[in-house]
């Protein structure tokens, strides 16, 4: 399985920018790193992907470092509807499978 | 089209009697996936459909565990006499094969709790 690390929990001010972190070391040259994040009571629903450049979508802005080891979800101002679990996805380009692990809970403070 | 849907939401059943879901995907997505997920943990990969074919089962899938896909369109995942383990929310997903780019879009869950 594709390995990914991330924090168990995070707190962020409501309005403020909230940078969740995740670790791929074993990411291979053609593996797409998505992230999703599941609200309470539902499925987990599709946030941003990307493989080597920066992305930005209406949702989120996602960093990839250079040497794709690793990379960042930035919401740019978070609020109360953003808490949620987050999880970092690799997605192998030979694999037919997406492996979630326990994600990042993401807790908005007002 | 309104997008995933599973039934029933809630699923209450006495351990050893069988159970069935439904899930309707959205209605172009040629994927369709089975997850289960326990409190506390992320979605754990079941199965997996490309139309009516099932291309791969997780480990975890038991011979008590059965999903179908008839004709390409909704699916059913059946648990056979089930125990108190099997406790969990089944989540269906779809999607449009499109590689590494694939999106999966989730219905809310069937929520089963084997008493």
């Amino acid at each position: 399985d594709a390995k990914t690390t991330q924090p168990n929990s995070m707190e962020s001010n409501e309005e403020e920018p909230v940078h969740l972190p995740c670790n791929h070391s074993t990411i291979s040259g053609t593996d797409y790193i998505h992230w999703y994040r599941q609200l309470p009571s539902q499925g987990p629903e599709y946030v941003i992907h990307g493989l080597t450049s920066n992305v930005n979508n209406r949702m989120a802005s996602l960093a990839i470092a250079e040497d794709r080891k690793s990379s960042t979800l930035i919401l740019h101002r978070a609020t109360l509807r953003d808490a949620a679990v987050y999880y970092c996805i690799l997605r192998v380009n030979t694999g037919n499978q997406f492996y979630f692990g326990t994600g990042t809970s993401l807790t908005v403070i007002p | 089209d309104t997008g995933v849907s599973q039934n029933p939401r809630h699923k209450i059943t006495k351990r050893g009697q069988n159970v069935t879901f439904r899930c309707d995907p959205i209605s172009e997505h040629n994927r369709l996936y089975w997850y289960r997920q326990t409190l506390g943990q992320g979605p754990e990969f079941l199965t997996y459909f490309q139309n009516e074919a099932q291309l791969e089962k997780s480990r975890l899938l038991s011979d008590r565990f059965s999903a179908e896909r008839p004709k390409g369109s909704f699916s059913t995942l059946e648990i056979q006499r089930t125990e108190q383990g099997d406790s969990a929310m089944y989540l269906c997903a779809s999607s449009l094969d499109l590689g590494a780019v694939e999106k999966l879009f989730f219905g809310s869950g069937t929520q089963l709790s084997v008493l």
